[in-house]
């Protein structure tokens, strides 16, 4: 079949505004959960992590919240930048950090 | 920099043919990983190999076929190469329980 370029979901935010990029993951079985970042051109870049036993882990600008409930995870960003635009993908794993799963991510775009 | 490194940068050959793609992890990671990104396909999982030995593995083709070697370095063969196979292809490091470290890619282009 012919060959599509990847839909992704696009996020536009003003510059100084926070950002919120979801993602919901699929295996209950995942105890280990990362957020990326791929400016264009680049690897992805690791950006904060969190397990499951927690529900919310802070870094520098950014946030990373859990809900195993109902399968979510959401990654808030702080004041945004024009440098935080790029896709973001939410990733997962289970059984001690081995083989991850990429979600099919997010592009953000910050508006001067 | 991650501090993983990748070579070639670019490459392009012809369907059919057979190449090698190459990784240094960062220094101390013992865990290297593999990765194919297409347009259609974003961020695929391929092949985990640990201090040597083949850790996990994911959507990897039978064409393709991977080792990681005492000094750590890790090889991706690629052979029998098909279009469908134009990619980037990423290479990550991270100790044994930690965040993955991304190098730069290596931009494969079959024609």
């Amino acid at each position: 079949g012919e060959s599509v370029g990847l839909h992704l979901p696009t996020l536009s935010v003003q510059e100084g505004d926070n950002s919120i990029i979801n993602c919901a993951y699929s295996n209950s079985a995942s105890d280990y959960f990362i957020w990326y970042k791929q400016e264009s051109g680049k690897g992805p870049q690791f950006i904060i992590d969190i397990r499951s036993n927690m529900d919310k882990r802070q870094g520098q600008r950014v946030t990373v919240l859990l809900n195993k409930t109902v399968k979510h995870l959401s990654l808030q960003i702080a004041a945004t930048q024009p440098g935080d635009s790029a896709v973001y993908f939410c990733a997962e794993s289970a059984g001690g950090y081995q083989k991850v799963t990429f979600g099919t991510g997010t592009k953000l775009q910050v508006i001067p | 920099d991650s501090g993983v490194t990748q070579t070639p940068k670019h490459l392009i050959t012809a369907t059919g043919q057979r190449v090698t793609l190459r990784c240094s992890p960062r220094s101390g990671d013992l865990s290297v990983y593999w990765y194919q990104q297409s347009l259609d396909q974003g961020l695929q999982f391929l092949i985990q190999y640990y201090n040597g030995e083949e850790r996990a593995k994911g959507n990897i083709l039978e064409r393709f076929s991977a080792q990681q070697f005492p000094d750590l370095h890790s090889e991706l063969n690629l052979s029998s190469l098909e279009l469908g196979d134009s990619a980037l292809y990423f290479c990550a490091s991270s100790p044994d329980r930690g965040s993955q470290f991304f190098g730069p890619g290596t931009r494969l282009t079959v024609l």
